[in-house]
């Protein structure tokens, strides 16, 4: 069975501050990763994925992520915060197996990011 | 990508009553999932969609309860029957644009639900 680890609830940034929410998972095979943020009242946007080849991802609005294959982990980092990267932010893995997981994504609890002036 | 259109995107109910929800896709899409959510929470797969055939229901989700149709590969809905309390939640339709693991999944805006 795969799984997804946060192990944070909420993370407390001052703007201008970096950015990180931890993510650890588990899967057969290998992973294909995805980080998605959730605004109030609004449905999950994709941020970036890892498939293959640079452990580094960048993405969307200035974020990044590395994948670290030793530690199965794939934090989401953003150099310096603002306020409106307040949000709900979801790590995902799928197994790279398909017919293990029948494409089907595992989601984390969620991190609650509040970037404070 | 893919824009999705969900409807409605918020309902009032009353128990014993059934609500469907539609997902509309702009373009054809390969695989079509329906998600569970408390506010503030982790998403719950409901089932995948399958189209012309039944849906393929999650540990936990029976189909007299959440029955799912999706008659063409832009299109499907998620109906919650019988409705009670503990059904209150966020629900929404995610797509897979094409057939891969390295696919990322889109998301409609959810709908949702209160059931008083």
């Amino acid at each position: 069975a795969q799984s997804v680890a946060q192990p944070e609830d909420q993370v407390n940034v001052a703007e201008g501050n970096p950015l990180t929410v931890k993510c650890t998972y588990s899967v057969s095979g290998n992973p294909y990763l995805f980080w998605y943020v959730q605004y109030p009242n609004r449905g999950l946007q994709f941020l970036l994925k890892y498939i293959t080849g640079d452990n580094l991802v960048k993405g969307s609005y200035g974020f990044e992520a590395e994948f670290n294959k030793s530690q199965t982990s794939f934090h989401l980092k953003k150099p310096s915060a603002l306020v409106s990267d307040s949000a709900l932010y979801f790590c995902a893995v799928r197994s790279a197996l398909i017919k293990a997981a029948g494409n089907k994504l595992t989601f984390g609890g969620g991190t609650r990011v509040l970037v404070k002036p | 990508s893919a824009v999705i259109s969900q409807k409605p995107s918020r309902d009032i109910c009353q128990r014993g009553t059934s609500l469907t929800i539609q997902c509309q896709v702009d373009s054809q899409v390969t695989m079509m999932f329906w998600y569970r959510q408390q506010p503030g929470q982790s998403l719950t797969l409901i089932a995948t969609a399958n189209q012309g055939s039944e849906a393929t229901y999650e540990s936990g989700f029976v189909i007299d309860k959440f029955p799912i149709s999706r008659p063409n590969l832009t299109f499907s809905t998620l109906t919650v029957s019988n409705m009670s309390p503990e059904d209150s939640s966020i629900y929404l339709c995610s797509v897979l644009p094409r057939w891969g693991g390295d696919t990322e999944a889109f998301f409609g805006q959810g709908t949702r639900l209160t059931v008083v």
